[in-house]
């Protein structure tokens, strides 16, 4: 199973409103990662977590709240969200080896975040 | 900051023809990746050429990586309306928290026109 799913698949929440994004894999991938990606730009890093520990934080608001229960599962939690926090945001997963980042990542499709 | 820049930003081609898009990076790197996107979908990952391969194929994949030049070119053959996406090459830094840090390029959009 070389697949990285992503629910909900689109979602529209208020300002006031607490919500969250789930990520699943099972490659026993030890790295997870979450991407934020605007229209017609690249993902850019929000957030990395090498064998369930949060390794990077790309300097994200609070606002965004990320968690790995578990080798598998990874969530991002979204409270009092900004209208330009509207984005498509991308988990992906990758093998780490004792070099570290050598390895190809594997994404979901993302979800499709709109903040009104 | 961005590693890697694309060029062209955006390449329209008749089905058949070839494609060449080029990244060029700022900093030393352990490997480079190219990623396709299609349209509000996820990235695949396409091919991964290591600092000490100067070339790789991968089917209609063909990619050059001069480390002197910092830059690398991504060469798809006979291409196809189903090529059309966006293409971004990605680096990774050199050691240690970094190594687990993919930068993206602006990406090269391929239009393949039937």
């Amino acid at each position: 199973d070389t697949e990285v799913t992503q629910t909900p698949k689109h979602l529209v929440m208020g300002m006031t409103n607490k919500k969250s994004l789930k990520c699943e894999q099972h490659m026993g991938h030890r790295a997870m990662y979450w991407y934020k990606q605007k229209a017609k730009k690249p993902p850019e890093l929000m957030f990395v977590y090498s064998y369930e520990k949060l390794s990077i934080n790309e300097s994200v608001p609070s606002r965004f709240s990320p968690e790995c229960p578990n080798s598998s599962l990874l969530n991002l939690h979204l409270h009092a969200l900004q209208p330009e926090d509207s984005a498509l945001y991308l988990c992906a997963s990758s093998l780490l080896g004792l070099a570290g980042g050598l390895y190809e990542q594997y994404f979901g499709p993302g979800t499709r975040l709109t903040v009104t | 900051s961005q590693q890697g820049e694309e060029d062209p930003q955006a390449l329209s081609i008749q089905e058949g023809e070839n494609a060449t898009m080029n990244c060029s990076y700022k900093t030393s790197i352990n490997n480079l990746q190219w990623y396709r996107q299609n349209s509000g979908r996820g990235l695949v990952h396409l091919i991964l050429i290591r600092s000490n391969e100067r070339e790789k194929h991968s089917g209609r994949l063909r990619v050059t990586l001069d480390t002197s030049k910092k830059s690398s070119s991504l060469l798809i053959t006979a291409s196809r309306a189903a090529d059309t996406a966006s293409y971004f090459c990605a680096t990774r830094g050199g050691s240690g928290g970094s190594n687990y840090k993919l930068t993206f390029g602006k990406g090269t959009l391929l239009t393949v026109n039937p």
